[in-house]
């Protein structure tokens, strides 16, 4: 998927514990985003970044917190998971000669199950 | 609330047949319509965009009609293939970066 790797795959985890989401890109695209699907919510924007350390919140930002310390590299933190935080969580990327939010690129998703 | 709303959720099509799917939205800033492709187990790709300045916009048997007056627009999908069972989602933009999709339509080709 356009040179996007997302870690885990699959993860369970209880309510109350922390957990980190990694998205590994190799296109250097300048914007990354986060986005979590939900059935009758279709994609929801988290959190994105516009280039190294710059970032910015989304439609349903709440309880998450996101880094970029390398251009490849965009880490999304629960910081004290709640089970409504249950769902398939994206990455995507947009190269930078677009405004931001014009072809974007997604990862193969997240499965995080919060119980 | 919803920013973009999809319609129909579910959809079944026999083969060859014309496969339509509409949006509606509110907001008039919206810059930048896209269509999303989904196929089980993958990631959204892009599938077909359009601008407001524009009232069609078709790449092979995929076209997207826009209404600005009425702030709505349809994905057709012409000669409908069993390979184009997957779920589509419309999106608008407004400013940079502020993607907005709606709820998803789940297609269904019928050989």
């Amino acid at each position: 998927d356009a040179g996007i790797t997302q870690s885990p795959r699959h993860k369970v985890t209880e309510t109350g514990t922390p957990v980190t989401l990694r998205c590994h890109q190799t296109e250097n695209h300048r914007y990354m985003y986060w986005y979590r699907q939900d059935p009758g919510h279709g994609l929801r924007l988290i959190h994105y970044s516009y280039g190294v350390k710059d970032t910015d919140k989304g439609e349903v930002s709440d309880g998450y917190s996101v880094s970029r310390s390398k251009t490849e590299d965009f880490l999304l933190t629960l910081e004290s998971a709640t089970s409504s935080q249950t769902s398939v969580y994206f990455c995507a990327i947009s190269p930078a000669r677009d405004r931001g939010g014009e072809k974007l690129f997604f990862g193969s998703g997240t499965q995080l199950s919060v119980l | 609330q919803q920013q973009v709303k999809q319609s129909p959720q579910s959809l079944i099509v026999q083969k060859g047949g014309i496969s339509i799917i509409n949006c509606a939205y509110e907001n008039t800033a919206f810059d930048y319509f896209p269509w999303y492709q989904q196929f089980p187990g993958k990631g959204p790709a892009l599938l077909i965009a359009i601008r407001p300045d524009v009232s069609e916009k078709k790449e092979g048997r995929f076209t997207i009609s826009f209404n600005k007056s009425a702030k709505q627009f349809s994905l057709h999908i012409m000669d409908s293939q069993p390979g184009d069972s997957a779920t589509y989602f419309c999106a608008a933009r407004f400013g940079a970066n502020n993607l907005f999709f709606g709820t998803g339509t789940r297609l269904t080709v019928i050989p």
